[in-house]
């Protein structure tokens, strides 16, 4: 399968501070991307689809200034968290579609976020 | 929106046993997909399907999507203790934006 790579693996930050994390689509190029996120023991919820060189779509209830979404290039989406509080502590997902949207997905390893 | 209802919400088997887990939905999904979670980890596609009755394995995995294209199922045959993690059913949304639903999840226990 192909493979979408997520940096970086597990981050600590301080409550107040912003944190970027990065998906990249390795062996293909990636018009949309899609970002998720999961507390433990539960499943994954998507947060927002993020479309190569247009904003980003967020889901009802996402905040857009909370999770900037930066889509600059067909192998690489970015989302910051801004001014993390403790709350945002959770495991973030992205994934991509090598074909069509509608087609298999491929997900990333994976973000640990704890802000302490 | 569309959900999908996914069960047993966990299961404790022994070495050996086949699996069964299934995931259904009151709205109609254009695609199936079926993944397994380990700890710490992304989600890894295990079996995709995309036409209704389509029945579909991977080594000692077999999946079918489901005839109204508002089931499908999920059976393992004789487990082993690799197995153990959480699957998720996930479909496609209707409107074909690649937006992916996923279910609850089935935890699986393989005890040796």
């Amino acid at each position: 399968g192909a493979v979408v790579s997520q940096h970086p693996s597990w981050v600590i930050c301080k409550s107040g501070t912003s944190v970027k994390i990065e998906c990249r689509s390795l062996d293909f190029q990636a018009t949309t991307m899609f970002w998720y996120r999961q507390f433990p023991k539960q499943s994954l919820m998507l947060m927002a689809t993020s479309n190569e060189g247009s904003k980003a779509t967020y889901e009802q209830g996402v905040e857009k200034d909370k999770f900037l979404i930066n889509h600059a290039s067909l192998t690489l989406s970015t989302l910051t968290v801004t001014s993390a509080h403790p709350e945002d502590s959770s495991f973030y997902i992205c994934s991509a579609s090598v074909e069509a949207p509608g087609t298999e997905a491929f997900f990333g390893q994976g973000t640990r976020l704890t802000v302490v | 929106g569309q959900q999908l209802n996914q069960s047993p919400q966990s299961m404790f088997i022994q070495e050996g046993e086949d699996v069964s887990m299934n995931c259904t939905s009151s709205s109609i999904f254009n695609t199936w997909l079926w993944y397994k979670q380990d700890p710490g980890e992304g989600p890894v596609l295990l079996i995709a399907l995309y036409k209704a009755g389509e029945l579909t394995s991977n080594g000692r995995l077999t999946a079918q999507f489901g005839i109204t294209r508002k089931d499908s199922f999920l059976n393992i045959s004789a487990s082993i203790p690799s197995d153990v993690g959480i699957y998720f059913c996930a479909g496609h949304d209707s409107g074909n934006t690649g937006k992916l639903i996923f279910g609850q999840g089935t935890t699986l226990q393989v005890k040796p």
